[in-house]
């Protein structure tokens, strides 16, 4: 695609629940981040994959936060047990990381705003 | 660990006129990358200007400059000729390259404000 597209855009749940977030990168891009985002503050980092491997995860915030990027492109960030607190914007960004440096620049989506009620 | 601080929550700057948001970081590295990205209220962001931290030379874009003072740790952005497009959230964002990571670390935002 064009950019990079989050599904779904809006997710309302009940506390308890299981949900999953989808992200699909911008074709090529093999760097991609998992972002969390609350009212009025900056982009929290939750994870980094590089390829199909997750380079960095450690902003994950516990073990209800899991994420997965199977075949290298598509990438799902899954939340068990939501609680009220995981309430926020879900960002995804995509990025092309050059072997000889790096271009810096990330491509994010739209977001997931996810609302634990 | 390296720390991105916005320390003007909100800012406001008449149509035409310039504008500075200011940032500063914290790190012991020599060799990194700063960025400014902003966010519309449509929630998408996208990359306003970046800078390399080897690169004495200030970076420009168009109307988006910034002063980078490596010594201090402060990089601001400066908004010249400011257009009511401009309206948005900033944020600062920092990234070091370490052993095949390339995490970024953002600020917590300034919301700016470009009246007519």
């Amino acid at each position: 695609g064009a950019g990079v597209s989050q599904t779904p855009s809006n997710k309302v749940t009940e506390k308890g629940k299981y949900v999953e977030l989808r992200c699909d990168p911008i074709s090529g891009h093999t760097a991609l981040y998992w972002y969390r985002q609350s009212l009025g503050q900056g982009p929290e980092f939750l994870i980094y994959f590089q390829g199909t491997g997750a380079a960095d995860d450690s902003g994950l915030p516990n073990d209800r936060f899991f994420a997965v990027r199977p075949e290298g492109s598509v990438s799902t960030l899954k939340i068990q047990r939501t609680e009220r607190g995981d309430s926020a914007v879900y960002l995804c960004a995509s990025s092309l990381i050059r072997l000889a440096g790096v271009t810096g620049e990330l491509f994010f989506g739209e977001g997931s705003r996810l609302t634990v009620l | 660990a390296q720390t991105v601080t916005q320390s003007q929550p909100e800012m406001s700057v008449q149509e035409a006129e310039t504008v500075t948001l200011s940032c500063t970081y914290d790190t012991s590295e020599s060799n990194y990358y700063l960025f400014w990205y902003k966010q519309p209220p449509s929630r998408q962001m996208i990359l306003v200007i970046r800078q390399e931290a080897y690169k004495q030379q200030n970076a420009t874009e168009n109307r988006f400059s910034v002063n980078f003072q490596k010594a201090a740790k402060s990089f601001s952005l400066k908004i010249s000729d400011s257009q009511l497009g401009d309206t948005a959230m900033y944020f600062c964002a920092f990234m070091k390259p370490n052993s095949g990571t390339y995490k970024y670390i953002f600020g917590t935002g300034t919301r700016l404000k470009v009246l007519a």
